[in-house]
């Protein structure tokens, strides 16, 4: 089977550094994506790693480790806006155009 | 043109009423979803359509009937649906192999 594990909340505080860790348990995949997602929104495209190593696009970077099926999404001095869901999802191999989405993690940002 | 769009934005509809969800992308994405969402939950894929063709169909009731009348449409026929139907719907597409998805603002359906 395939699926893919995020914890289900985190708490940070405004300013700090947040790791949201995604495992996964796939036979194998072209990439590992990442979403963020508002209450009330849509999800929008975050960042995609299709190699093993770090992606950074401003104040978030993304992380693969295939040989240890494991990536995560990092949030650089953290903002109150930043405060929504974020899923990671991949693209199994051998199923077309179909992507797989984690259950996704609630990051809750203080003051 | 760099987003997708949805109408309606919100829908209310009795399990007897028939209605139709659109989508529109002006990227050339060649490829279009589309998925459902309850809430606190992932997006659920529901159909993908590949260059205009149905590609997956993830066992879906046949009271949702998908329609991709060209490369910048799709719609998403609604007939008999049932109070669990109600969901935020979302459209979705890709320029390819669909590890970059842009999605729509979706559209909240309550079904009566």
């Amino acid at each position: 089977g395939q699926s893919l594990e995020q914890p289900s909340e985190v708490t940070a505080v405004e300013g700090a550094i947040v790791q949201i860790n995604c495992t996964y348990q796939t036979s194998g995949f072209y990439g590992l994506s990442w979403y963020q997602q508002h209450d009330g929104g849509a999800p929008t495209f975050l960042s995609y790693n299709a190699l093993d190593g770090l992606e950074e696009t401003g104040r978030f970077s993304s992380f693969l480790s295939r040989s240890d099926s494991y990536g995560y999404l990092l949030l650089q001095e953290l903002q109150m806006k930043d405060s929504a869901s974020y899923f990671c999802a991949v693209r199994p191999h051998g199923g077309g155009f179909k992507t797989i989405f984690g259950a996704g993690t609630r990051l809750f940002v203080k003051a | 043109d760099t987003e997708v769009t949805q109408t309606p934005k919100h829908l209310v509809m009795g399990m007897t009423n028939k209605k139709s969800l659109k989508c529109e992308q002006h990227m050339g994405h060649r490829a279009m979803y589309w998925y459902k969402q309850k809430a606190k939950k992932p997006p659920e894929l529901m159909f993908v359509y590949s260059y205009e063709k149905l590609s997956i169909n993830e066992s879906v009731p046949s009271r949702f009937s998908p329609e991709c009348p060209n490369s910048s449409l799709l719609n998403l026929h609604l007939h008999a649906l049932q109070p669990e139907d109600s969901a935020l719907y979302l459209c979705a597409s890709s320029p390819s192999g669909g590890e970059t998805q842009y999605f729509g603002p979706g559209t909240r359906l309550l079904v009566l």
